[in-house]
């Protein structure tokens, strides 16, 4: 079964740091495209970044731009989001998503379940 | 910065007919994808490429896209179909994905 778990999501103080992880299983990691994308409590959804198969492009929302830092290992089958500075704004749910190939302009067809930061004092 | 706009509701009686747009600047020109989310549940891709159905997802669900509207349709609409629905696109220009303001279908 194609399978994305997100993981290392909690409460956080303002200027804190948190890394989330998304583990994924079910299908070969290494050929897809990786996203990460936020959803504030009772918001719309917001693209937070992106990264290629091999990491060879690397793209953030301008409001994140600085500040988080996406990676992966594919020898782990894993994603990360190290993030740094967070801010009250940050505090949102964090999904882990598949890109449907290896284009830029891609759906997202698989996404994780998800999970909560919370930037608070 | 690419903004796509989608009205805040959309309300439909069963069996009826449900039309979702998405409006952005010469939207035609991109890749529209289309997401459905219910209530404390993950985004479900439902169209993408404008029109394209993943597999598992009801002949329903259609998708058209040009000019600057991009639209989801529901056919035979179900109680089931109650949801958020968010639109999406890369904008190349930025190098940016960018979501939809979200649309929610309420369910007559």
């Amino acid at each position: 079964e194609v399978q994305l778990v997100e993981s290392g999501g909690g409460l956080v103080k303002p200027g804190g740091s948190l890394r989330l992880s998304c583990a994924a299983s079910g299908f070969t990691f290494s050929s897809y495209s990786m996203n990460w994308v936020r959803q504030a409590p009772g918001k719309g959804l917001e693209w937070v970044s992106s990264i290629s198969s091999s990491s060879s492009y690397i793209y953030y929302a301008d409001s994140v731009k600085g500040r988080f830092t996406i990676s992966r290992d594919n020898a782990k089958n894993s994603l990360y989001l190290q993030m740094n500075s967070l801010r009250a704004e940050d505090t949102a749910v964090y999904y882990c998503a598949r890109s449907l190939g290896s284009r830029a302009a891609d759906a997202f067809d698989i996404w994780g379940q998800g999970t909560m930061v919370t930037v608070s004092s | 910065s690419y903004v796509l706009t989608q009205p805040p509701s959309v309300s439909v009686a069963p069996g009826k007919t449900a039309r979702i747009t998405c409006g952005g600047n010469n939207i035609g020109s991109k890749s529209v994808h289309w997401y459905q989310q219910k209530p404390g549940q993950a985004p479900v891709l439902v169209i993408y490429y404008d029109s394209d159905r993943p597999s598992g997802i009801p002949e329903r669900f259609s998708g058209s896209n040009s000019g600057n509207t991009a639209t989801l349709t529901i056919s035979r609409v179900e109680a089931g179909d109650e949801a958020d629905y968010y639109c999406q696109v890369w904008d190349s220009s930025s190098d940016r994905e960018v979501f939809g303001t979200g649309t929610k279908v309420t369910v007559l």
